[in-house]
């Protein structure tokens, strides 16, 4: 089955500044890539997807890039403010989130400094 | 507004005594999944209904089992509660099997067991 690996596990950065967060997926057959937010007490919320038939996706201030070859997209979060603070989960599903679900990273918890 | 409710938020229960997670949406949404997320960890996909149909993940313990008695109701049972069944567990939605489709979840009900 799919597997996501997600890096880093908790990143710390300064407002203003810029967040980045990778994931590794295994099965080549992936197809579609969302982005999680989850705060604390709440259940994940969609922030940004891509769809392996494209590279980038940009909304506003966040990004997803995607490398089908290397089987790895990335998440780019600019100008970060303190509610960006959360915790991000990155995504893979070989049947475009529907059916077969979505098999998730172990998740960034994105510590945004004052 | 449409949405993903989940009831109770925190259900606290016993070794061993049968317990029953619900879930409702206003969405009219034909697949509902059930995810199982362990503190720090990403959410694991249980089990999900396409309307009727029930899609067990191979991996989910028969322990647990579930209901979807029509389109806006669907609980999650669990026959006899160990200590490591202790989690959040997290209900989504999605419009359609197929692909692309965003999955929208619940706040989560999050299960202690003495």
């Amino acid at each position: 089955g799919e597997n996501v690996e997600q890096h880093p596990s908790t990143l710390s950065v300064q407002e203003g500044d810029s967040a980045v967060i990778k994931c590794t997926y295994s099965d080549s057959a992936s197809n579609y890539f969302p982005w999680y937010k989850q705060e604390l007490g709440k259940g994940p919320q969609l922030i940004i997807d891509i769809r392996s038939n494209v590279g980038e996706k940009k909304d506003q201030r966040i990004a997803v890039t995607l490398n089908k070859t290397a089987k790895h997209f990335s998440l780019h979060i600019t100008e970060t403010q303190p509610e960006d603070s959360a915790v991000y989960f990155c995504a893979a599903s070989t049947s475009g989130g529907g059916a077969d679900g979505l098999t998730f990273g172990k998740g960034t918890h994105l510590i945004i400094q004052p | 507004d449409a949405m993903v409710i989940q009831n109770p938020r925190y259900q606290v229960t016993q070794f061993g005594k049968p317990v029953t997670l619900s879930c409702s949406q206003t969405l009219n949404h034909n697949v509902m999944y059930w995810y199982q997320q362990k503190s720090s960890q990403a959410p694991k996909l249980l089990f999900h209904y396409y309307d009727k149909d029930f899609n067990n993940e191979a991996d989910t313990p028969d322990n647990f089992q579930s209901r979807r008695p029509n389109t806006s109701f669907c609980f999650l049972d669990i026959r006899s509660p160990g200590l490591g069944d202790a989690a959040m567990y997290l209900c989504a939605t999605s419009r359609q099997w197929r692909s692309y489709n965003e999955q929208f979840f619940g706040p989560g009900t999050r299960l202690t067991v003495l």
